[in-house]
């Protein structure tokens, strides 16, 4: 069980932002949520993670609702080499990454 | 340079042959895993080790044996090559509980 649900996909306009959503309702109180992309045929490239607080760095923001129940990556000015599909991910107990079938993001010129 | 590098990127094989993807990571990262990602592009977690030592093993068939020589590689070999086990596999590696997994850019397999 992948404990986070995703859209399947989503579009974006080059240059707007790209408001990704991720739901985890089941999450324990000491699990981080991860975010990671995976551009077509390369390994699965980091993002972003976080506990409670929203976080930011060069590549991305990451909302997190005050019961942590969902989240929300931002790319706040997607280019067309952001195109790729973006997995929100929870680690469950004992370390493992378990991923879901992401969203397919497509940013369109 | 590159953290995490598997060899070789691509390998084609026949059904039951024995073949080995090799991993490293000079992140001096304690703890590596092995995914497979098959054509419906789920990823899905094989094995992972720590410092040398097994500490997850997944329902995965026993002709997968990861080999750990130290704790900056991480070998998978694979006996008996079946059509199913073609995929990508991709390794990954892990600092301190609750950093993110760096990964490698995949090997192919595609058994004939």
């Amino acid at each position: 069980d992948a404990k986070t649900t995703q859209p399947p996909s989503m579009d974006c306009a080059e240059g707007r932002a790209a408001n990704l959503p991720c739901n985890h309702s089941t999450i324990s109180g000491n699990e981080y949520v991860y975010w990671y992309r995976q551009i077509h045929s390369q390994g699965p490239q980091y993002i972003i993670h976080g506990l409670k607080n929203n976080e930011t760095n060069e590549m991305a923001s990451l909302i997190i609702t005050e019961d942590r129940k969902s989240s929300t990556l931002i790319l706040p000015h997607a280019t067309l080499r952001d195109t790729a599909v973006y997995y929100c991910i929870v680690r469950v107990e004992g370390g493992k990454l378990i991923f879901g079938q992401g969203t397919e993001l497509s940013v369109k010129p | 340079d590159t953290a995490v590098s598997q060899t070789p990127k691509y390998l084609v094989t026949q059904m039951g042959n024995d073949k080995s993807i090799k991993c490293e990571q000079n992140l001096g990262h304690d703890t590596m895993y092995w995914y497979k990602q098959d054509s419906k592009k789920f990823l899905k977690i094989m094995f992972s080790y720590n410092n040398k030592e097994l500490i997850i093993n997944e329902t995965v068939p026993n002709r997968f044996s990861p080999k750990s020589p130290d704790k900056a590689h991480l070998n998978l070999h694979i006996n008996s090559l079946e059509l199913g086990d073609s995929a990508v596999y991709f390794c990954a590696s892990r600092g301190p509980w609750g950093s993110p997994l760096h990964f490698g850019n995949g090997t192919r397999l595609t058994v004939t």
